[in-house]
């Protein structure tokens, strides 16, 4: 079994449409992270949580809200979807762990979810 | 000036050959360097981790050089199934703080026969 699940891994949304992506680990990590990514732009980073309390913004977080209901789930939701949010978001997953010295900080990430907004 | 940029490519070598990619950041606090692989429609994975010294997994060498502030990433002898995208991956921040991993855009590696 996959150790971060993503669902749904493909949606097609209308236009002012709430929709909801899942992300699930079983890493045990306390890290969780929602990114999107489009194509020439590279991944950028919309939101991010350090523990079941913790809700930060990331670089592109209009628009966009998440939930931490649990260490082990992370969701990001779409309040009113437009067209140019149309991307693959992936979630992540990442310990912090020494490494030559320093922390070192590996992310793992599901498998993506492909979002297509009409 | 994006904060770290690489080079898009395509790269297109024949099986056999050595290819090097580059990188370079703009945040000189950076601390933590990183080359996470993806192929296609599937998600970034972690390739090797980048060290001062440099370092070496197999065919993949890594190097750093923090005074140009580049990190460049060398495969010899290229399979077919280093076919992907190369991301260039950048921590701005060490020690037990959170610091924001900014990715590249990504090189494009094609491998042919």
């Amino acid at each position: 079994d996959a150790d971060v699940t993503q669902t749904p891994r493909n949606r097609i949304t209308k236009t002012g449409k709430r929709i909801m992506l899942e992300c699930s680990q079983t890493k045990g990590h306390d890290r969780m992270y929602w990114y999107r990514q489009d194509p020439g732009l590279g991944l950028r980073l919309i939101y991010y949580s350090f523990d079941v309390k913790d809700i930060n913004k990331g670089e592109i977080s209009d628009g966009y809200s998440v939930s931490r209901q649990a260490q082990a789930k992370f969701s990001l939701s779409l309040e009113s979807a437009i067209p140019n949010q149309t991307a693959l978001y992936f979630c992540a997953t990442s310990d912090l762990g020494p490494q030559g010295g320093l922390y070192q900080e590996t992310q793992y990430f599901g498998p993506g979810t492909r979002l297509l907004v009409l | 000036r994006k904060e770290v940029e690489q080079d898009p490519g395509p790269f297109n070598v024949p099986e056999g050959a050595t290819v090097a990619f580059n990188c370079t950041y703009s945040n000189s606090a950076s601390q933590s360097f990183f080359w996470y692989r993806q192929d296609c429609r599937k998600e970034p994975k972690l390739l090797m981790s980048v060290y001062s010294s440099g370092n070496e997994d197999g065919r993949f060498t890594a190097q750093l050089n923090r005074a140009s502030q580049y990190i460049s990433l060398l495969i010899r002898d290229s399979k077919l199934s280093d076919s992907a995208t190369y991301l260039c991956v950048v921590n701005s921040a060490g020690g037990t703080s959170y610091g924001k991993l900014t990715f590249g855009q990504g090189t494009i590696l094609t491998v042919h026969p």
